[in-house]
């Protein structure tokens, strides 16, 4: 069955490390994107690509970076720069084009401890 | 910028019907989307407007106006397993047609 996988599914993260939440799709869909959530908040964009070898930044990205080196993986990696990084990540992707939905992996659970 | 607003909390009885309103301020405005969110889960899509009506999906049902920049989400037969959050979400052009989405609503079932 098609879709889209992140892992892992908890993360714990020691202050000053660089962390990587990998997201993989296999329904050949063009866009990807990294949201974040806070409890009992809506999701903020982190970042989004379109297309392989771009992206772009959303509202939050400062202290995260993406890579799209294959159409299928869209990993998020986060930096020691991201003063309060605890929160749900989730990685999402749409074939492209207005008219369609997102399709959402089951998330990141990362904590800082 | 964007702003769009839901109710916080809505509670409702098994088998009742609840509508779920969403206002939103946006230039760039395309299209409303509804998703569903179970506790600890992944957003799910339920439903995409891109023009002004009523589109229905068995007991889900979503509306647009786009002159009022209004649109709700419509729950009928309510069942227990519908309680999660439902957030709207605007697609926008000015914002690389993505979509801003809004605090959410918290929708709970009572037997």
């Amino acid at each position: 069955d098609g879709g889209i996988t992140q892992s892992p599914k908890y993360l714990f993260r020691k202050e000053g490390q660089n962390v990587t939440l990998s997201c993989e799709q296999n329904l050949n869909h063009d866009a990807m994107y990294w949201y974040r959530q806070d409890p009992g908040q809506g999701l903020r964009l982190i970042y989004y690509s379109q297309i392989v070898n771009d992206f772009q930044k959303g509202d939050i990205a400062e202290g995260y970076s993406v890579s799209r080196e294959k159409k299928e993986s869209f990993p998020l990696t986060v930096t020691s720069a991201q003063k309060n990084p605890t929160a749900f990540y989730l990685c999402a992707s749409s074939p492209g084009g207005p008219d369609y939905g997102y399709t959402f992996g089951s998330g990141t659970r990362l904590t800082v401890v | 910028g964007q702003s769009l607003e839901q109710p916080s909390e809505v509670t409702a009885v098994e088998g009742a019907i609840v509508q779920i309103n969403c206002t939103y301020q946006t230039s760039g405005f395309y299209g409303l989307s509804w998703y569903q969110q179970h506790d600890g889960g992944a957003p799910t899509f339920l439903s995409y407007n891109g023009l002004d009506g009523l589109e229905e999906t068995g007991r889900f049902s979503s509306f647009l106006s786009r002159s009022d920049s209004y649109g709700y989400l419509l729950l009928q037969e309510l069942q227990m397993k519908d309680s999660a959050s439902y957030f709207c979400a605007v697609r926008d052009r000015n914002y690389g047609q993505n979509f801003v989405f809004g605090p959410g609503t918290r929708l709970s079932v009572l037997p």
